[in-house]
C-alpha cells in the first residue's frame, strides 16, 4: 500500500514569495491534515479536511495560508506572501475514517526555508 | 482544552540500557494517546496508541506504554535499547469532543540518544 505523498520535498524561496505544497494522501483515506513543524517542536495541526470539506481550520493563519482539497483526494496548501517566520517542515497526514482512535499516517513534509 | 508535556528534550541512553521517554497529558475528555517517532528527513511513524482498551499497550519495535489516568501520563518504554532506536520521539493527546475535529495535538518531542 502506497504511503502518503508529498511533494515537492524541498523548497528554499524569499520573503514575500508565493509557495504551494501538494499532498496525495492513502487511497481511500476520507480525512486529510495539514500540520507545521518548526525546528525543535512538534507538529501543530493547520487544517483538518473530510472529504473536501474543512472540519477545522481554527490554527490556520488566514490571512496568509490557504488549503484546498477539491476533489476530496489531493491538496494543496499554500502561502502567499510567505514571512521568515513560516520556514518549518509542512507535514501532510491522513486517516481512513473521522475519529479519535484512528491512526493518522503521515508523509515525508515538505522543508521549507524563507530567506 | 487539551496539551502534552514531554520532560526531557534530550535522552541519553547506553545500549542495551533501559528507555523511558515520560510523557504527561491534559484532556478535558477522556484522551486517546498516541507515540509517534521521526527518523531525520522522514515523516512521523507511529509506534503505538491508547485507545480505552488495555492501559498497557504494545508497539513496533520493542516499544511499549502504560496509560495511568491517576498520574495522567503515558509514559514510553522499551527494555533494551538498540542503536537504531536513535530518533526523535513525539508523544501526542487527541481528544475527541464532537464536531469531527480531532487532529492531533503533540509535545515538543524527545530526541533519543544511544551510546555505543
Amino acid at each position: 500500500e502506497a504511503g502518503v505523498a508529498q511533494s515537492p520535498r524541498y523548497k528554499i524561496i524569499e520573503k514575500r514569495q508565493s509557495v504551494a505544497f501538494w499532498c496525495n494522501p492513502i487511497s481511500g483515506h476520507a480525512t486529510l491534515y495539514w500540520y507545521q513543524q518548526i525546528l525543535g517542536q512538534g507538529p501543530k495541526l493547520l487544517i483538518q479536511f473530510q472529504n473536501n470539506g474543512v472540519v477545522d481550520d481554527s490554527q490556520l493563519p488566514k490571512d496568509r495560508f490557504s488549503a484546498e482539497r477539491l476533489k476530496g483526494v489531493d491538496s494543496t496548501l499554500k502561502i502567499q506572501p510567505a514571512k521568515l517566520e513560516d520556514s518549518a517542515v509542512y507535514l501532510c497526514a491522513s486517516s481512513l475514517v473521522q475519529g479519535s482512535k484512528d491512526t493518522q499516517y503521515f508523509g515525508p513534509g515538505t522543508r521549507l526555508t524563507v530567506l | 482544552a487539551q496539551s502534552v508535556t514531554q520532560l526531557g528534550s534530550h535522552v541519553s541512553v547506553s545500549e542495551g540500557a533501559l528507555v523511558l521517554l515520560r510523557c504527561n497529558y491534559s484532556s478535558s475528555v477522556p484522551p486517546y494517546l498516541f507515540w509517534y517517532v521521526q527518523y531525520p528527513n522522514q515523516g512521523l511513524q507511529l509506534l503505538l496508541k491508547y485507545t480505552s482498551a488495555a492501559t498497557l499497550v504494545k508497539g513496533i519495535n520493542g516499544f511499549e506504554a502504560e496509560f495511568k489516568k491517576s498520574e495522567t501520563s503515558f509514559h514510553l518504554t522499551k527494555p533494551s535499547a538498540h542503536m537504531s532506536d536513535a530518533a526523535e520521539y513525539f508523544c501526542a493527546v487527541r481528544s475527541y469532543s464532537g464536531g469531527g475535529a480531532d487532529g492531533l495535538t503533540f509535545g515538543k518531542g524527545t530526541h533519543l540518544i544511544i551510546q555505543p
